[in-house]
């Protein structure tokens, strides 16, 4: 398995900031994958990001407001540029490790827009 | 694109009873199949697995889960539950060569009344 840990745990901010959010694994890992949880609901994939590329993002998500980072295979930080109350929601890292098909979350960070 | 529904938002049970959760999912190709557990404000944790072989699988705390591919389903199963099973339950589907990305269904709120 792998321990993924990220920071801040919550945030709250004004709308039309940017903030960051980081993800550290305890273990190298290939994919690194960026999830939004809205409260009582489910978990929309926002991107999937390899080392030394671009990430891929799925619909509904852009790289102007959601940029990622993954300078190397431990890290990897999700920005929510522009913040309006509506990104308000839980955001999570995840990886599969060397597991396939199985993944290993982080604990998520709680973003508040004022 | 696969899909993955969960029809019961809520299921309630006494500490003892057995539970069986559903889960039923839309592909025409090979699937893995997975379930998640996530208790309240924290990230989501593995359960189990199924790509091939036994249609039962086994998982941690006594879960158990069923694929069934004329039915399209794989429902999660516990013969004995406890007060601290209490949590919401994802079943997730990821697609042979899909890169590892989950889909999630709805989720299940499991309540334990001791």
């Amino acid at each position: 398995s792998v321990l993924l840990y990220q920071k801040p745990n919550r945030d709250i901010c004004q709308s039309g900031t940017s903030l960051k959010i980081q993800c550290v694994a305890d273990s190298q890992v290939v994919s690194m994958f960026w999830y939004q949880q809205f409260q009582e609901q489910s978990l929309m994939l926002m991107a999937t990001a390899n080392e030394g590329s671009e990430a891929t993002y799925e619909s509904g998500f852009t790289k102007d407001k959601f940029p990622i980072s993954r300078p190397n295979l431990t890290f990897s930080t999700l920005t929510v540029n522009n913040a309006r109350p509506g990104d308000s929601s839980i955001y999570f890292c995840s990886s599969s490790g060397t597991g396939l098909y199985e993944q290993y979350f982080g604990p998520g960070t709680r973003l508040t827009v004022l | 694109t696969q899909t993955v529904s969960q029809s019961d938002a809520h299921v309630t049970v006494f500490e003892g009873d057995s539970v069986e959760l559903r889960c039923n999912y839309s592909y025409g190709g090979s699937i893995y199949l997975s379930w998640y557990i996530q208790h309240h404000g924290r990230g989501l944790q593995f359960l189990l697995k199924y790509y091939s072989g036994n249609p039962v699988v086994q998982g941690v705390n006594g879960f158990e889960a069923e694929f069934s591919k004329s039915d399209s389903s794989f429902h999660l199963r516990k013969a004995s539950v406890h007060w601290s099973d209490s949590a919401v339950y994802f079943c997730a589907a990821s697609i042979t060569g899909g890169n590892n990305k989950l889909t999630f269904g709805q989720g299940t709120v499991l309540s334990v009344i001791p």
